[in-house]
């Protein structure tokens, strides 16, 4: 079963307004790390914000907060007030315990236009 | 602040040779990673290095070795460079904390093509 999965392949939003891309994941881990990471055309990527399963609160780092929903396992990333250097692909990685080891496993991404 | 550097920005190889992949940072960071990323895909863990002197196989290692030099270096070699191995490939380093709170930070990225 696929650990990570992004179902949006390609998303188009328009500047200033908010947007939501989603991300599911699959683990019996009770012990595990989700992160949201930017890759613009340049190639780089970028961490943009993490939750922890064990966090009460959702987390937010300036415009990018992460809607944490544990029973339904999924952890959306929402921009806030779009920005046209905000067109990139967009990443959701986990950490789990259970693997013994620090490596993410990634979803396929999501690609994010933001039009004028 | 450099963070993670990778060298050679690009590389082309034709079947058969061999590279090595140079990746430095500068974080003082325990742990380091190789991933590879292919076209419409997130990124595959490759190798990674827990701490200097340690090495350990992620979900991909076949065709590749590695060699964590010192803290802050760990290289990714191709003995015999396959047209399967054409990807982007990252490196990545992450200080050592609790253990699924740890930030990977990447470098640039090396695109490599294999003909």
């Amino acid at each position: 079963a696929q650990k990570i999965t992004q179902t949006q392949p390609g998303m188009f939003v328009q500047e200033k307004e908010a947007v939501t891309l989603d991300c599911t994941y699959d683990t019996s881990d009770p012990s595990y790390g989700l992160f949201w990471y930017k890759q613009p055309s340049s190639g780089e990527m970028i961490f943009l914000i993490y939750q922890g399963s064990y966090d009460q609160q959702n987390a937010t780092e300036g415009r990018y907060s992460l809607n944490f929903q544990k029973a339904r396992k999924s952890a959306n990333l929402v921009i806030s007030a779009s920005q046209l250097g905000d067109s990139a692909m967009y990443f959701c990685a986990m950490r789990e315990l259970s693997t013994g080891r620090r490596a993410l496993t990634f979803g396929s991404g999501t690609r994010l236009q933001v039009q004028p | 602040n450099a963070g993670v550097t990778q060298t050679p920005k690009f590389q082309v190889l034709k079947t058969g040779q061999s590279m090595t992949l140079q990746c430095a940072q500068d974080m003082n960071h325990n742990s380091m990673y190789w991933y590879r990323q292919d076209p419409g895909m997130g990124l595959r863990l490759i190798y990674y290095s827990a701490s200097e002197g340690t090495t350990d196989k992620g979900e991909v290692p076949n065709g590749y070795n590695v060699s964590r030099l010192n803290k802050r270096e760990f290289s990714l070699r191709l003995e015999s460079a396959a047209p399967s191995q054409t990807s982007v490939y990252f490196c990545a380093s992450s200080e050592t904390r609790v253990w699924y709170q740890e930030t990977q930070y990447f470098g640039p990225g090396t695109r490599l093509l294999v003909l």
